[in-house]
This record gives C-alpha cells, sequence and structure tokens, in this order.
C-alpha cells in the first residue's frame, strides 16, 4: 500500500482533459512539495512537474500541477495518444524521513 | 546529456548479498545528492536511499534500514548500493536518480534506465 494513494487508472478520449489525483497527509504533501513522473513501459520515470507545477524544459503546457491542503493533481489537457503512459506523485515525508509515491495511475487514451 | 549506468544487476539466493553500482557522466557528480529507488515489475515506485553530495547525509528506507548501505566515490563518478540478507520482497528494478540539489531533496531529475535484481532460490 503506497503512502501516496493515486486512482489506479484514468481514461479520456483524445482532446479531452483528464485530471489524476493524489491523496497525502501533513506529513507529506501538506508540508512539502509535490512533483509528478510520468514513465512509459520498459522506461524510467521521467520528471513532468516539479514544484507542485513547474513544468521542466521540454514538458507541454497541457501538462498542469495543483495541491491543496494534503492533496495534489495532475491535470492533461487536450489529450493526446502520447500521454498514454503511467503517472506517479511523489513528495518527501517528515514522519518516514524519505521520499514516498504514490501507486501509479495509468492514463489510457480511448 | 545526463547520463545513469546501472550495473550488478542478476539473480540472488535469499540471505545472500550484491552490490549494484552506477556509473554517472554528463554532469559534475560531485555537486549532485544522488538516490536509488526500486520497482517491482509492473508495479509501483519505492524509494531505498538517499545521499548528499558530500556523503555527510545517508538516509534509507525503513524496509532496508541495517541491511542495505549506500556509498558514492565522487572521483570515480560513481554510486553504489551494498545490499545484504536480501528477501524476495527485494526484488525489482534498482534506478540510480539525481537529485537537483547537493543536499537530499524532493527533485529527482534524472534517471538510469535501472538494473534488475532478483531473489530467489
Amino acid at each position: 500500500q503506497s503512502v501516496l494513494i493515486q486512482p489506479p487508472s484514468a481514461s479520456g478520449t483524445p482532446g479531452q482533459r483528464v485530471t489524476i489525483s493524489c491523496s497525502g497527509s501533513t506529513s507529506n504533501i501538506g508540508g512539502n512539495i509535490v512533483n509528478w513522473y510520468q514513465q512509459f513501459p520498459g522506461m524510467a520515470p521521467k520528471l513532468l512537474i516539479f514544484s507542485n507545477h513547474q513544468r521542466p524544459s521540454g514538458v507541454p503546457d497541457r501538462f498542469s500541477g495543483s495541491k491543496s491542503g494534503t492533496s495534489a493533481s495532475l491535470a492533461i489537457s487536450g489529450l493526446q495518444s502520447d500521454d498514454e503512459s503511467v503517472y506517479f506523485c511523489s513528495t518527501w515525508d517528515d514522519n518516514l524521513h524519505g521520499l514516498v509515491f504514490g501507486g501509479g495511475t495509468k492514463v489510457t487514451v480511448l | 546529456e545526463v547520463q545513469l549506468v546501472e550495473s550488478g544487476g542478476g539473480l540472488v539466493q535469499p540471505g545472500r548479498s550484491l552490490r549494484v553500482s552506477c556509473a554517472a557522466s554528463g554532469f559534475t557528480f560531485g555537486d549532485y545528492a544522488m538516490h536509488w529507488v526500486r520497482q517491482t515489475p509492473g508495479k509501483g515506485l519505492e524509494w531505498v536511499s538517499g545521499i548528499s553530495w558530500k556523503s555527510d547525509n545517508i538516509v534509507y528506507a525503513d524496509s532496508v534500514k541495517g541491511r542495505f548501505t549506500m556509498s558514492r566515490d565522487n572521483a570515480r563518478r560513481s554510486l553504489y548500493l551494498e545490499m545484504t540478507n536480501l528477501g524476495p520482497d527485494d526484488t525489482a528494478f534498482y534506478f540510480c536518480v539525481k537529485d537537483t540539489g547537493q543536499q537530499l531533496t524532493n527533485y529527482l531529475d534524472s534517471w538510469g534506465q535501472g538494473t534488475l535484481v532478483t531473489v530467489s532460490p
């Protein structure tokens, strides 16, 4: 059971907006910044969103992140077939003294 | 371009030890904290350990504390994870991951391709 809770799956048709939630607690999301990673099958994860809502260079602005209280969200607007991937949220946990991840959400483009 | 190449994975019997390594290039290795993150095939990510740039802060997940030892050699641009008393739950891909700071932060901006460790009789 992951410390951060994500829905196992999400889906949408091309062009739609998909939102992925990441639920934590005061010891992790509530007091720390959240990052999001994208992972394609057989590949290493890639940093997608950092510091709750910042995008690394090269990440399309279709991807956006937000945080409120002990939860965070990743939104993908204008969904494309290339967005089919697994998305993980991550943050630091002050009680566990280490990084924690969500279980991952597989996004399917219908 | 940042490159992180893990090696040393393989099949190991329960209770035995194994050391995995990571060779870094494309950045000033000694200026950044590093991490090991593992992933069971088909499953989620689990942070294993992190080490600051000067090795003055090393932290471990509770699941490996006392069994795994993380170290680095900045002159050799290399990262290591010594794993002892391995069990089936340690079976996973082990990723070498670069931090964005000198001390441990939450930002993991570059990942290696991983090395597979399989613990089985």
